[in-house]
């Protein structure tokens, strides 16, 4: 079963525009999430995460929304680049400790000159 | 310092053959963990190594899966007989012990197609 879904396969952004990806979940004991962006040909890495005591957390262009009542989570990109030109993928523990994570299906984002 | 080294990067295989995928992890990372990306879908956890012992393997779907690491260094996954539902792109992610989910370097990927 998928517990962590990401129902927007794709995004088209206009270069210098917000990019909001979405993220829902099913399973109440996730605490912690993560979101990882990914290249062609690469592997994912580490974006930006947030813990449930907190409901947003701020990384340069890059802030994550957590409403821990609606099992929803968001990332906004602002201002939206070239180079966010990506796969990106949600994520979530109930442990920060040595533990598997549960993927969403990833959302293409392509952000146009 | 070198990343997870994943090989071979790709692999096109007949159906009811054998394929072993290879995962060197970062020097080290005594966490290892397999995961699995069937065309367009989620991300899927396979197994979790943690040295030589396998910590969880809960996600591994059947017996014609099996994963090792031998030594405790790097880690091989063979799929036998392999079947069309295989194919897809096999990440293999490694951490510190005690750096948690924050801490994952994940591989380039295998992407195995079988046909």
């Amino acid at each position: 079963d998928q517990q962590v879904k990401q129902n927007s396969p794709s995004l088209s952004v206009q270069e210098g525009r917000i990019s909001i990806l979405n993220c829902d979940y099913t399973n109440s004991m996730f605490d912690y999430f993560l979101w990882y962006k990914k290249y062609p040909a690469e592997g994912p890495t580490f974006l930006i995460s947030i813990s449930s005591i907190k409901d947003k957390n701020e990384d340069g262009r890059f802030t994550v929304f957590l409403n821990k009542s609606a099992k929803h989570l968001s990332l906004h990109i602002v201002p939206s680049q070239p180079g966010d030109s990506a796969v990106y993928f949600c994520a979530a523990s109930p442990h920060t400790n040595d533990y598997k994570l549960s993927f969403g299906a990833g959302t293409t984002v392509t952000v146009r000159a | 310092e070198a990343g997870v080294t994943q090989f071979p990067s790709h692999s096109v295989i007949e159906k009811g053959q054998t394929v072993t995928l290879r995962c060197d992890p970062i020097s080290g990372h005594d966490n290892l963990y397999w995961y699995r990306r069937v065309m367009g879908k989620e991300i899927k956890f396979l197994l979790h190594f943690v040295k030589e012992s396998k910590q969880d393997e809960s996600g591994m779907p059947n017996n014609r899966f099996l994963a090792e690491r031998t030594g405790g260094t790097y880690s091989t996954l063979k799929v036998q007989p392999a079947e069309l539902e295989d194919s897809g792109v096999y990440f293999c992610a490694s951490s510190q012990e005690g750096k948690g989910i924050y801490g994952y370097t994940f591989g380039s990927g295998t992407r195995l197609t079988v046909v």
